[in-house]
């Protein structure tokens, strides 16, 4: 069967760095998304990763191990804005999106 | 980047009535796009993916008859919520996806606010 799971809600300090894991199990799969989501809208589109290893962009970085099932993004030098939910989603055979229930990042100053 | 746009972005309507809700490629060629619902505090559920020029596909639970949706096109695709009840008040996402197995992103509308009274 087919499963992804990340944490419900984490709490960091602004300036600091927090990583938001996500495990998933699939038989067939096509690539790991990360978005983020700000209350009331739409997400948008932070990293894709299709094979093992670190992707960097900018304060965002997101890294994948096939093997594990395992993924994580990176958020450094937090800032207020960054206050959203974080979804997981993996790209199955059939490149639909599986979707995590997402994390709820809160950011305190 | 590529864009995706939806319209209406908030609409409210009665009991009984139905509601058209378009999801429009703006820059690209969308071969698949894909419909979503959310639910306040509640993870994207996808509710169908249409192919252009093809009947859309429905996930489990979802009932075709009352979400029709038509994607005639390669930029275009709309979803008719008919006979709309309160419960059907929700957060609708679309999102396109270009076309060839190589290039997965997944690019999103802007989402349209369904309040049934």
């Amino acid at each position: 069967g087919q499963n992804i799971d990340q944490p419900t809600e984490m709490t960091a300090t602004e300036g600091a760095i927090v990583q938001i894991n996500c495990t998933y199990q699939t038989s067939g799969f096509n690539g790991l998304f990360w978005y983020q989501q700000h209350a009331g809208e739409a997400p948008t589109f932070l990293s894709y990763n299709v094979l093992d290893g670190l992707e960097e962009k900018g304060r965002f970085s997101s890294f994948l191990s096939r093997s594990k099932g395992y993924s994580y993004l990176l958020l450094k030098e937090l800032q207020m804005k960054d206050s959203a939910s974080y979804l997981c989603g993996f790209m199955d055979s059939n490149y639909q999106l599986i979707w995590g229930a997402g994390t709820k990042l809160i950011i305190k100053p | 980047g590529a864009v995706v746009s939806q319209h209406p972005s908030r609409v409210i309507c009665k009991s009984g009535t139905s509601v058209k809700i378009e999801c429009r490629s703006l820059d690209f060629q969308a071969t698949t796009m894909f419909w979503y619902r959310q639910f306040p505090k509640q993870s994207l559920m996808l509710m169908a993916t249409s192919n252009e020029g093809s009947k859309a596909t429905y996930e489990q639970g979802v009932e075709k008859d009352k979400f029709l949706i038509n994607h005639a096109s390669l930029t275009l695709s709309t979803l008719t919520v008919t006979s709309a009840h309160p419960e059907d008040s929700s957060f609708y996402i679309c999102s396109a996806r270009a076309g060839g197995l190589d290039y997965n992103e997944q690019f999103f509308g802007p989402g349209t606010r369904l309040t049934v009274l």
